[in-house]
């Protein structure tokens, strides 16, 4: 157990439709950053918040949105949903939000769009 | 971030050691290079970090040569649940998000 909770574990949706990915960090941990894995792919990273606040941004859909919570939890939305969509998604969670040594991951949610 | 590359897939037998070689020929002087496991089905995992000459720790070795243009993960006598995504990252140590590569999937075989 690494310390970040990801639920749900799996799901299963259908095109066009929204859900909705929850992330707790690892306790003391003020960063999040959500990454996306599709079948076959690498990791890509999506956004990142900061106790709160955004920090940084990657190669985020406008239809993917996400936020953190004052008690420092995370959803990320995805609406809209294509088949391109099913994959991977893990949370990661630091301490300051910097520091690659830093980063640990939770274990995933795995999302099949049908 | 620096670019780097290195062997898409990689096999070896249970007991020998194996040694990932990651190319980053644009590293800044800030860089740290970060190696990172991946199981299927799982999260990375944070395997070692180093800036330059050796690092060693209980689960393996980074070599990173005076012109820190490339590292080597070196796996000592690895065994089959060392079968795994390995991941080469180069970035500031204080960088804000981390961006992965395809890395090199290694398959041990007993």
């Amino acid at each position: 157990d690494s310390g970040v909770t990801q639920t749900p574990k799996h799901l299963i949706t259908a095109t066009g439709q929204r859900v909705t990915l929850r992330c707790s960090p690892r306790s003391g941990d003020l960063s999040v950053y959500w990454y996306q894995q599709s079948l076959d792919q690498g990791l890509q990273f999506l956004i990142q918040y900061y106790n709160g606040e955004e920090r940084a941004k990657g190669n985020i859909l406008e239809r993917f949105s996400a936020q953190q919570f004052p008690d420092l939890h995370s959803e990320l939305n995805l609406s809209s949903l294509e088949l391109g969509d099913s994959a991977l998604y893990f949370c990661a969670s630091s301490v300051t939000g910097q520091g690659s040594y830093g980063y640990t991951f939770g274990s995933g949610t795995r999302l099949t769009v049908v | 971030l620096a670019k780097t590359t290195q062997p898409i897939s990689m096999d070896s037998y249970e007991g020998q050691e194996v040694n990932i070689t990651c190319s980053h020929n644009n590293i800044a002087t800030n860089d740290y290079i970060t190696w990172y496991q991946q199981f299927p089905s799982q999260g990375p995992r944070f395997i070692i970090q180093g800036y330059k000459t050796k690092v060693t720790n209980e689960v393996a070795s980074l070599f990173i040569p005076a012109d820190r243009k490339s590292s080597t993960l070196s796996l000592p006598r690895v065994s089959l649940s060392d079968t795994a995504v390995y991941y080469c990252l180069v970035a500031l140590y204080n960088t804000d998000k981390l961006i992965f590569g395809t890395g090199t999937r290694l398959q041990v075989f007993p």
